[in-house]
């Protein structure tokens, strides 16, 4: 079975400055999809980002980008610029690919806070 | 585009009592998902709907919890009797196919 860890339970950045949030998995499958998701106190995660396992080049979505390393299977979100809206939890995600199979298996999340 | 749906926000009840929450997800989006979030950890799938048909079950306790999804538009969660670890949040999310699924924003279920 897949599994997500996230070893970072606690990450704190100053504003306007970059973090980068650790995410690990473990699949024996060769295609897949990785998430990133926000879920500020609201509870509504909200997608940042999302990769495809078959494509080499990394996702990038404004000050959000990741660094995927297949063979590693490690998938980090690194975050430019922090604004004091970015503090939340964010939750790492893997999807199977293809059929019907569609539920996402998600790590513990991280909690970054923002300092002003 | 309107988004996914969810209501109650919030909800509080005594053990053994039943309770039920509903899901209208995003307009043509064929697929539906219940997630369970306990406090601390991330959501764990408890049903997947594909339409009005159930993809998979595996991890809903069948005992207790139930869900259906009529005309394979809004969908409800409901449990019988509830216990104390069933406090948790209740996301919602869908798709259009199993691909990128956005969530509703919850509702927080408090078992006393």
């Amino acid at each position: 079975a897949q599994t997500v860890t996230q070893s970072q339970p606690e990450m704190s950045v100053q504003e306007a400055e970059t973090v980068t949030l650790s995410c690990t998995y473990d699949t024996s499958e060769s295609d897949y999809y990785l998430f990133w998701y926000k879920q500020p106190p609201s509870r509504q995660m909200i997608l940042v980002i999302r990769q495809e396992a078959y494509k080499q080049q990394n996702a990038t979505e404004n000050r959000f980008s990741v660094n995927f390393q297949k063979a590693a299977k490690s998938f980090s979100l690194k975050i430019s610029d922090s604004q004091l809206g970015d503090a939340a939890m964010y939750f790492c995600a893997y999807r199977s690919p293809g059929g019907s199979q569609g539920n996402l298996i998600f790590g513990k999340g991280t909690k970054l806070s923002v300092k002003p | 585009e309107a988004g996914v749906a969810q209501s109650p926000r919030y909800k509080i009840i005594e053990k053994r009592q039943s309770v039920a929450f509903w899901c209208n997800p995003i307009s043509g989006h064929a697929t539906l998902y219940w997630y369970q979030q306990i406090l601390g950890q991330g959501p764990k799938l408890l049903i997947q709907f594909q339409n009005n048909g159930v993809v998979d079950d595996s991890q809903l306790p069948k005992d207790r919890f139930s869900a259906e999804r009529l005309k394979g538009v809004d969908s409800t969660l409901k449990i019988q009797p509830a216990k104390l670890e069933d406090s948790a949040v209740y996301l919602c999310a869908s798709s259009w196919v199993p691909d990128t699924q956005y969530f509703g924003p919850g509702t927080r279920l408090t078992v006393l």
